[in-house]
């Protein structure tokens, strides 16, 4: 099964990126069948869907996030990112990747609670 | 997209089955046969229990079990025990090819 390993800061100030990044063991980012995705969840709430990246670096992101959004991803280092511009505490919460598919997620990063003081 | 809806909390005691419903409309969960169920303990990942409807994967307990009828589907524990206390969700495909989540449920063991 394939392994998810997150890396990325756990503190961002208001108005900075928050970046995260995810690696994948046992599987493969450029493959055309996987969908290789990004959760949150805010602290005590359920969980949101941030976007994925999928086939030849298609992307869709959640429409109340895509302003401010990237997912991108490194086939040589078979690594996917998360890029989420003009933070605010609302984003304070912990961020996971997952895949591998477009509403099914078998495998889940470890999270990363990122907070943004207010 | 509106999240699923899911019921805030249930509760059984141990022994007894509980059913948790999830409810969409005909773009995700009555559209498509690709409804999942995670499980979540406090400060960890959610956990997939059941995938497409009604399929286990492989080393989950077949105390677990999922169905659909229209556009809401359940997920049943059976022979309930503490270790089921947990936060449940669900997920659909939908017709933009994204996924929507519900709002998830929080299971009591008496």
């Amino acid at each position: 099964q394939v392994q998810l390993q997150q890396s990325g800061p756990g503190l961002v100030k208001p108005s900075e990126t928050l970046s995260l990044t995810c690696t994948v063991s046992g599987g493969s980012v450029s493959s055309e069948h996987d969908y290789w995705s990004w959760i949150r969840q805010s602290p005590g709430k359920g969980l949101e869907w941030i976007g994925h990246i999928y086939d030849s670096g298609n992307t869709n992101y959640n429409p109340s996030l895509k302003s401010r959004v990237t997912i991108s991803r490194d086939t040589s280092k078979n690594q996917f990112s998360l890029k989420l511009t003009s933070v605010t505490a609302a984003d304070t919460a912990v961020y996971y990747c997952a895949s591998p598919r477009a509403s099914r997620f078998d495998s889940w990063g470890q999270g990363t609670l990122v907070t943004v003081p207010s | 997209q509106s999240a699923l809806t899911q019921p805030a909390s249930v509760s059984g005691s141990p022994g007894q089955s509980i059913a948790i419903s999830c409810t969409g409309t005909s773009s995700d969960v009555g559209g498509y046969d690709y409804v999942s169920w995670y499980q979540q303990y406090p400060g960890k990942a959610p956990k997939l229990m059941i995938y497409d409807v009604s399929s286990r994967p492989s080393g989950v307990s077949n105390r677990f079990s999922g169905s659909k009828s229209g556009n809401t589907a359940s997920l049943t524990i059976s022979g309930l025990q503490a270790e089921d206390e947990a936060d449940y969700y669900c997920i659909s495909y939908t017709s933009t090819s994204t996924p929507v989540f519900g709002g998830g449920t929080k299971l009591t063991v008496l």
